[in-house]
């Protein structure tokens, strides 16, 4: 059980379009979702938090227009990157817990590339 | 200071070794403890989650938490090469926003 699904696993697109990530929770209904992001050799950096109906908390120093998030529903929530630049080429991992948010399971991570 | 110290290695053991993984942190706030391991480029897996100081054990891998001393760890018995990973600690503060707080990250090679 508690499996995450992310999709795509790895994109590769041009400096100025959007690119799309979706993350969906299985077998379970997940309160909240997180979006990581996750440089070579770094540890996780947490871009922001959301719960499904409302806004996401983006921590700081990220965009959030640029970083869209969207959780729709119980199972599922998409991180946009928009006007995408090599410099946001990345692994970005979703997570997400259900009822007790201690807990996190994650998602198998999105090698976003940006030429 | 860090709220968050993890050695980022890389250790490298030979099969059956005994592997301690250690994590220190700042932020008495921090209710919760786990160990995450992540294989190359896959999403971390949760491997041990504990609440309180002391041991927990579950097979090969035992969690040790002090909290007097603000140091958790990890050990690994009888590793094997499937190990090989990177196991990231991680801290929670028991809110209901769920925010975590992970180290570095330690890469761990086991060789036959």
């Amino acid at each position: 059980g508690a499996v995450v699904s992310q999709h795509p696993s790895r994109v590769i697109c041009k400096s100025g379009t959007s690119v799309k990530i979706e993350c969906r929770s299985l077998d379970f209904q997940a309160t909240t979702m997180f979006w990581y992001r996750q440089f070579p050799k770094q540890s996780l950096m947490l871009m922001a938090t959301s719960n499904e109906g409302s806004k996401a908390t983006y921590e700081q120093g990220v965009e959030k227009d640029k970083f869209l998030i969207n959780h729709a529903s119980l199972t599922l929530s998409t991180l946009t990157v928009t006007s995408a630049h090599p410099e946001d080429s990345s692994f970005y991992i979703c997570s997400a817990s259900e009822g007790t948010a201690h807990t996190q399971y994650f998602g198998p991570g999105t090698r976003l590339t940006v030429l | 200071q860090k709220e968050v110290e993890q050695d980022p290695g890389p250790l490298s053991v030979p099969e059956g070794a005994i592997v301690s993984l250690n994590c220190t942190y700042s932020n008495s706030a921090f209710q919760y403890f786990m160990w995450y391991r992540q294989y190359s480029r896959k999403g971390p897996e949760l491997l041990m989650y504990t609440y309180s100081s002391g041991n927990k054990e579950d097979g090969r891998f035992t969690a040790q938490v002090d909290k007097s001393s603000k140091y958790i760890s990890l050990f690994i018995r009888d590793s094997q090469p499937s190990d090989s990973a990177t196991y990231l600690c991680a801290f929670d503060r028991g809110s209901t926003l769920g925010r975590l707080y992970f180290g570095r990250g330690t890469q761990l090679t086991v060789w036959p």
